[in-house]
């Protein structure tokens, strides 16, 4: 799976949307863009995933640069309970069952 | 759908001790999945089963660990002769794949292993 790298941290005030980059520059074509994130002491959660087309749903927005190197997680309207620890991570997306690579992420702060 | 269920959620047991984890994936899924995540890291791939079948393992699987999943639901991982180093979150996932996607793994939250 292509290595990702994200800021290790990022600040974000409440209410205002949160943008996440994550460069993924080796990504190859069946490999998919998928989010997580984990809050302190639970596991993560799923958030969100797409292959090049840019995805939305109730969580959050991807949007996937045509060249398919980065991306970036949208929060819309960031709240408190949004601080925690982000993963962005590239997967091949086929039939059978793969694993997550998981980096150190983002920590996101939201902030009051 | 009552998510991934791990048991227990807390572990403390003096070293050389042998320790087995409960993993309860969501009703359907096929896949089940063992990660470990230490402090300040993200987590790390164990092992993969499909229904009853183990497909892949982790070179972190040394050969004091084994997992279990025999009739394709719960699963079960178990560490013989822990040592300081076991001491970690372990955490169970689970999916459903079929046809030609790969659904997202959803993750339990965890059982945490402390070595005394």
């Amino acid at each position: 799976d292509a290595k990702t790298t994200q800021p290790p941290s990022m600040d974000c005030a409440e209410g205002r949307a949160a943008n996440l980059p994550c460069n993924h520059s080796t990504i190859s074509g069946n490999e998919y863009v998928y989010w997580y994130r984990q809050i302190h002491s639970q596991g993560p959660q799923y958030i969100i995933h797409g292959l090049k087309n840019n995805e939305t749903n109730e969580m959050a927005s991807l949007i996937i640069t045509e060249d398919r190197k980065s991306s970036t997680l949208i929060l819309p309207h960031a709240t408190l309970r949004d601080t925690a620890v982000y993963y962005c991570i590239a997967k091949r997306g086929e039939t059978s069952g793969s694993r997550l690579t998981f980096g150190e992420g983002t920590q996101l702060t939201v902030n009051p | 759908d009552t998510g991934v269920s791990q048991d227990p959620r807390h572990k403390i047991t003096k070293r050389g001790q042998n320790v087995t984890f409960r993993c309860d994936p969501i009703s359907e899924h096929n896949r089940l999945y063992w990660y470990r995540q230490t402090l300040g890291q993200g987590p790390e791939f164990l092992t993969y089963f499909q229904n009853e079948a183990q497909l892949e393992k982790s070179r972190l699987l040394s050969d004091r660990f084994s997992a279990e999943r025999p009739k394709g639901s719960f699963s079960t991982l178990e560490i013989q002769r822990t040592e300081q180093g076991d001491s970690a979150m372990y955490l169970c996932a689970s999916s459903l794949g079929q046809g030609g996607r790969n659904q997202p793994q959803h993750f339990g939250d965890g059982t945490r292993l402390s070595i005394l």
